[in-house]
C-alpha cells in the first residue's frame, strides 16, 4: 500500500494560537486528501476532501475559517487550525487516494493538544 | 442517509477463541468494505477490503471477512485471536453517493485475555 506521513505526530499549543499539519503522500500522486478527526474512544469524522489545486470541500458544521486546508501539490496537503481552543484538541489523520481508486490510504494521524 | 453500524461496543475474548465482529451497512447498492485496525495512538491499518467478486475476503493477520448482500453486513472473522489482536477495529463504505468518501462505523474495541 502507499505510504502516508503526518507531521507533526504530536502538538502542544496554546490557546489562540494556530498550528499547522502536514500530510505527504510519499510514494504516488495523491489527487484527493481527506482530513479527519477522532475524539478520544470515538470514531473517525471527515472534516473535509482537499483535491489538488482545489479549494477544499467541508462537510457539514466544519468551520472552513477555522480549519484551513491547502492541496498545493499532488503530495502535500496542510490542515491550519486557527485559533486554536481547548475543544480543538484531537486526533487529527490525513488520507490520501489518486485517481479513480476507491481505497483511502491513512496517515499516523497527530495529535493536538491545546492548552 | 447511507450509514455504517457495529453493534458491539466492546467485545471481549479469550486469547486462542473465535472471533466475530459485526458490520452492518445502510445502502442501495453494493459499497466498496473496508476493515481497519486501529492500535492506541496510532493511524489505521487496512485488515482487508472488498470491492466485488468472490465474497469471502482474505486479510492480513490470519483475519477474514465475508460479504452478504440479503443482511447487508460484512463480518470480520479470525479462527483463533492472539493477545496482540487487542484493538479498535473499524468498519468502513466508501463510494457512496457517488463520492470517494468513506463512512466509518463507531468502532468496535477489543479486549483479549491471556
Amino acid at each position: 500500500g502507499a505510504v502516508v506521513s503526518q507531521h507533526p505526530s504530536w502538538v502542544i499549543c496554546k490557546s489562540g494560537t494556530s498550528v499547522k499539519i502536514e500530510c505527504r503522500s510519499l510514494d504516488f500522486q495523491a489527487t484527493t486528501m481527506f482530513w479527519y478527526r477522532q475524539f478520544p474512544k470515538q470514531s473517525l469524522m471527515l472534516m473535509a476532501t482537499s483535491n489538488e489545486g482545489s479549494k477544499a470541500t467541508y462537510e457539514q458544521g466544519v468551520e472552513k475559517d477555522k480549519f484551513l486546508i491547502n492541496h498545493a501539490s499532488l503530495t502535500l496537503s496542510t490542515l491550519t487550525v486557527t485559533s486554536a481552543h481547548p475543544e480543538d484538541s484531537s486526533f487529527y489523520i490525513c488520507s490520501t487516494k489518486t485517481g479513480n481508486s476507491y481505497e483511502q490510504y491513512f496517515g499516523p494521524g497527530t495529535r493536538l493538544t491545546v492548552t | 442517509a447511507q450509514s455504517v453500524t457495529q453493534p458491539d461496543i466492546h467485545i471481549t475474548v479469550s486469547e486462542g477463541a473465535s472471533l466475530e465482529l459485526r458490520c452492518n451497512y445502510s445502502y442501495g447498492a453494493t459499497p466498496y468494505l473496508f476493515w481497519y485496525v486501529q492500535s492506541p495512538g496510532q493511524g489505521l491499518q487496512l485488515l482487508l477490503k472488498y470491492f466485488s467478486g468472490d465474497t469471502l475476503v482474505q486479510g492480513i493477520k490470519g483475519f477474514e471477512a465475508e460479504f452478504k448482500r440479503s443482511q447487508s453486513s460484512f463480518n470480520l472473522r479470525k479462527p483463533s485471536v492472539h493477545w496482540s489482536d487487542a484493538a479498535e477495529y473499524f468498519c468502513a463504505v466508501g463510494g457512496t453517493s457517488g463520492t470517494y468518501k468513506y463512512i466509518f462505523g463507531t468502532g468496535t474495541r477489543l479486549k483479549v485475555l491471556a
